[in-house]
Protein backbone atom coordinates (compact mmCIF):
# COMPACT_ATOMS: atom_id res chain seq x y z
CA UNK A 1 0.00 0.00 0.00
CA UNK A 2 0.95 3.49 0.25
CA UNK A 3 3.20 5.83 2.68
CA UNK A 4 2.82 9.03 2.59
CA UNK A 5 5.34 10.39 4.55
CA UNK A 6 6.56 14.06 5.75
CA UNK A 7 9.96 15.08 6.31
CA UNK A 8 9.94 17.48 9.45
CA UNK A 9 7.21 17.61 11.65
CA UNK A 10 7.34 21.32 12.29
CA UNK A 11 8.39 24.40 11.16
CA UNK A 12 8.90 27.96 12.06
CA UNK A 13 9.22 30.85 9.93
CA UNK A 14 8.99 34.60 10.21
CA UNK A 15 6.29 36.92 8.75
CA UNK A 16 7.23 37.47 5.19
CA UNK A 17 9.57 34.60 4.39
CA UNK A 18 8.60 31.81 2.35
CA UNK A 19 7.73 28.42 3.74
CA UNK A 20 8.67 24.98 2.19
CA UNK A 21 7.13 21.82 3.77
CA UNK A 22 8.46 18.54 2.44
CA UNK A 23 6.74 15.20 1.63
CA UNK A 24 8.18 11.74 0.60
CA UNK A 25 5.50 9.03 -0.64
CA UNK A 26 6.13 5.23 -1.49
CA UNK A 27 4.68 4.22 -4.73
CA UNK A 28 5.89 4.67 -7.73
CA UNK A 29 2.19 4.27 -8.90
CA UNK A 30 0.86 7.26 -7.03
CA UNK A 31 -0.73 9.77 -9.84
CA UNK A 32 -2.11 12.42 -8.07
CA UNK A 33 -1.48 14.35 -5.20
CA UNK A 34 -2.76 17.21 -2.78
CA UNK A 35 -1.54 19.56 -0.05
CA UNK A 36 -4.35 20.24 2.55
CA UNK A 37 -4.13 22.98 5.22
CA UNK A 38 -5.74 21.85 8.57
CA UNK A 39 -6.50 24.65 11.27
CA UNK A 40 -7.15 23.83 14.89
CA UNK A 41 -10.31 21.72 15.56
CA UNK A 42 -11.58 21.73 11.81
CA UNK A 43 -11.63 19.74 8.57
CA UNK A 44 -8.62 19.83 6.41
CA UNK A 45 -9.59 22.39 3.29
CA UNK A 46 -7.49 21.60 -0.23
CA UNK A 47 -4.36 23.91 -0.84
CA UNK A 48 -3.46 22.67 -4.21
CA UNK A 49 -3.06 19.45 -6.18
CA UNK A 50 -0.36 17.91 -8.82
CA UNK A 51 -0.82 14.91 -11.56
CA UNK A 52 2.18 12.38 -11.47
CA UNK A 53 2.76 14.19 -15.29
CA UNK A 54 3.58 17.53 -14.19
CA UNK A 55 6.57 18.57 -12.25
CA UNK A 56 5.41 21.79 -10.69
CA UNK A 57 1.96 23.69 -10.52
CA UNK A 58 1.58 27.17 -8.89
CA UNK A 59 -1.50 28.76 -7.57
CA UNK A 60 -2.09 31.81 -5.12
CA UNK A 61 0.69 32.20 -2.98
CA UNK A 62 1.75 28.61 -3.21
CA UNK A 63 4.12 26.07 -5.53
CA UNK A 64 3.61 22.41 -5.31
CA UNK A 65 7.19 20.68 -6.64
CA UNK A 66 6.84 16.85 -7.98
CA UNK A 67 10.26 15.24 -8.13
CA UNK A 68 9.00 11.71 -9.14
CA UNK A 69 12.62 10.06 -9.78
CA UNK A 70 13.46 10.71 -5.62
CA UNK A 71 9.43 10.35 -4.78
CA UNK A 72 9.33 13.30 -3.03
CA UNK A 73 6.81 16.74 -3.29
CA UNK A 74 7.19 20.24 -1.78
CA UNK A 75 4.95 23.01 -1.13
CA UNK A 76 6.29 26.45 -1.17
CA UNK A 77 4.39 29.27 0.36
CA UNK A 78 5.27 32.72 -0.80
CA UNK A 79 5.40 35.72 2.11
CA UNK A 80 4.04 33.68 5.00
CA UNK A 81 1.32 35.06 6.70
CA UNK A 82 0.27 34.73 10.51
CA UNK A 83 -3.06 33.07 8.75
CA UNK A 84 -0.96 30.58 6.98
CA UNK A 85 -0.72 29.09 10.60
CA UNK A 86 -2.19 25.28 10.66
CA UNK A 87 -1.04 21.83 10.22
CA UNK A 88 -0.35 20.72 6.41
CA UNK A 89 -0.65 17.68 5.21
CA UNK A 90 0.19 15.94 2.25
CA UNK A 91 -1.64 13.37 0.41
CA UNK A 92 -1.09 10.14 -2.26
CA UNK A 93 -4.44 9.45 -2.92
CA UNK A 94 -6.83 8.56 0.13
CA UNK A 95 -3.61 8.09 2.19
CA UNK A 96 -2.38 10.99 4.26
CA UNK A 97 1.43 12.18 5.84
CA UNK A 98 1.42 12.90 9.62
CA UNK A 99 1.82 16.62 8.68
CA UNK A 100 3.87 19.63 9.42
CA UNK A 101 2.66 22.35 12.00
CA UNK A 102 3.78 25.42 10.60
CA UNK A 103 3.69 28.36 12.79
CA UNK A 104 4.48 32.41 11.78
CA UNK A 105 5.97 34.39 13.43
CA UNK A 106 5.08 38.30 13.83
CA UNK B 1 -25.15 26.10 0.46
CA UNK B 2 -23.43 22.48 0.07
CA UNK B 3 -20.64 20.69 1.75
CA UNK B 4 -20.48 18.19 4.34
CA UNK B 5 -22.14 18.27 8.18
CA UNK B 6 -21.01 16.14 10.86
CA UNK B 7 -22.74 15.56 14.02
CA UNK B 8 -22.86 15.69 16.70
CA UNK B 9 -19.27 17.48 17.33
CA UNK B 10 -18.22 16.38 20.55
CA UNK B 11 -19.84 13.14 21.89
CA UNK B 12 -19.14 11.18 24.83
CA UNK B 13 -19.65 7.40 25.83
CA UNK B 14 -18.90 5.05 28.54
CA UNK B 15 -16.75 2.23 27.44
CA UNK B 16 -18.39 -0.77 26.22
CA UNK B 17 -21.40 0.94 24.59
CA UNK B 18 -21.27 1.63 20.71
CA UNK B 19 -21.97 4.83 19.31
CA UNK B 20 -22.51 6.25 16.01
CA UNK B 21 -21.05 9.37 14.13
CA UNK B 22 -23.06 11.17 11.52
CA UNK B 23 -21.93 12.19 8.35
CA UNK B 24 -24.23 13.54 5.35
CA UNK B 25 -23.10 15.24 2.22
CA UNK B 26 -25.23 17.67 -0.23
CA UNK B 27 -22.22 18.11 -3.20
CA UNK B 28 -23.40 15.15 -4.98
CA UNK B 29 -20.73 12.75 -4.79
CA UNK B 30 -20.34 9.29 -5.47
CA UNK B 31 -17.37 8.31 -2.71
CA UNK B 32 -17.03 9.49 1.11
CA UNK B 33 -14.24 8.46 3.04
CA UNK B 34 -13.86 7.77 7.49
CA UNK B 35 -10.20 9.00 9.14
CA UNK B 36 -9.18 8.57 12.14
CA UNK B 37 -7.27 11.73 13.66
CA UNK B 38 -4.99 11.17 17.08
CA UNK B 39 -3.19 14.18 18.17
CA UNK B 40 -0.30 15.70 16.49
CA UNK B 41 -0.89 12.92 13.99
CA UNK B 42 -2.25 12.54 10.71
CA UNK B 43 -4.99 11.09 9.39
CA UNK B 44 -5.22 7.36 9.35
CA UNK B 45 -8.52 5.62 6.98
CA UNK B 46 -11.25 3.75 8.70
CA UNK B 47 -13.68 2.97 5.81
CA UNK B 48 -14.29 4.08 2.03
CA UNK B 49 -17.47 3.79 -0.19
CA UNK B 50 -17.27 3.80 -4.17
CA UNK B 51 -20.90 4.09 -4.84
CA UNK B 52 -23.99 3.37 -2.57
CA UNK B 53 -24.32 -0.10 -1.37
CA UNK B 54 -20.58 -0.35 -1.39
CA UNK B 55 -18.06 -0.07 1.08
CA UNK B 56 -14.62 -1.31 1.88
CA UNK B 57 -12.50 -1.36 4.98
CA UNK B 58 -8.97 1.22 5.30
CA UNK B 59 -6.03 0.69 6.65
CA UNK B 60 -7.53 0.32 10.51
CA UNK B 61 -11.13 -0.72 9.96
CA UNK B 62 -11.04 -2.94 13.13
CA UNK B 63 -13.79 -2.61 15.56
CA UNK B 64 -15.58 -0.14 13.51
CA UNK B 65 -18.74 -0.50 10.59
CA UNK B 66 -20.10 1.64 8.14
CA UNK B 67 -23.02 1.87 6.01
CA UNK B 68 -24.00 3.65 2.84
CA UNK B 69 -28.01 3.26 2.02
CA UNK B 70 -28.22 6.82 0.59
CA UNK B 71 -25.68 8.43 -1.57
CA UNK B 72 -25.69 11.32 0.89
CA UNK B 73 -24.89 9.22 4.39
CA UNK B 74 -22.10 7.33 5.21
CA UNK B 75 -22.46 6.67 8.67
CA UNK B 76 -19.68 5.58 10.85
CA UNK B 77 -20.27 2.82 13.74
CA UNK B 78 -17.57 3.31 17.12
CA UNK B 79 -18.09 -0.62 18.41
CA UNK B 80 -16.93 -1.98 21.76
CA UNK B 81 -14.45 -3.78 20.00
CA UNK B 82 -12.48 -0.42 19.22
CA UNK B 83 -9.50 -0.78 21.81
CA UNK B 84 -9.01 2.90 21.69
CA UNK B 85 -12.24 4.34 20.20
CA UNK B 86 -11.02 8.24 22.24
CA UNK B 87 -10.07 10.37 18.73
CA UNK B 88 -10.72 12.92 16.07
CA UNK B 89 -13.23 11.85 13.74
CA UNK B 90 -13.44 13.27 10.05
CA UNK B 91 -15.86 12.29 7.03
CA UNK B 92 -14.62 13.44 3.81
CA UNK B 93 -16.42 13.17 0.25
CA UNK B 94 -15.19 13.11 -3.49
CA UNK B 95 -16.89 13.39 -6.62
CA UNK B 96 -15.18 9.89 -7.67
CA UNK B 97 -13.19 7.22 -6.22
CA UNK B 98 -9.48 7.27 -8.10
CA UNK B 99 -7.44 9.21 -10.66
CA UNK B 100 -7.71 13.33 -10.04
CA UNK B 101 -11.00 12.72 -8.28
CA UNK B 102 -9.48 12.51 -5.27
CA UNK B 103 -9.97 16.01 -4.13
CA UNK B 104 -11.67 15.58 -0.76
CA UNK B 105 -14.17 17.91 0.76
CA UNK B 106 -14.01 17.22 4.91
CA UNK B 107 -16.95 18.04 7.51
CA UNK B 108 -15.84 19.65 10.84
CA UNK B 109 -15.19 16.64 12.81
CA UNK B 110 -16.73 14.99 15.52
CA UNK B 111 -14.48 14.73 18.74
CA UNK B 112 -15.53 11.10 20.70
CA UNK B 113 -14.41 10.70 23.87
CA UNK B 114 -15.12 7.57 25.64
CA UNK B 115 -14.21 7.02 28.99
Amino acid sequence: GESVGLHLPTLSVQEGDNSIINCAYSNSASDYFIWYKQESGKGPQFIIDIRSNMDKRQGQRVTVLLNKTVKHLSLQIAATQPGDSAVYFCAAGMRFGAGTRLTVKP
Amino acid sequence: DGGITQSPKYLFRKEGQNVTLSCEQNLNHDAMYWYRQDPGQGLRLIYYSQIVNDFQKGDIAEGYSVSREKKESFPLTVTSAQKNPTAFYLCASSPRLGGDSYEQYFGPGTRLTVT
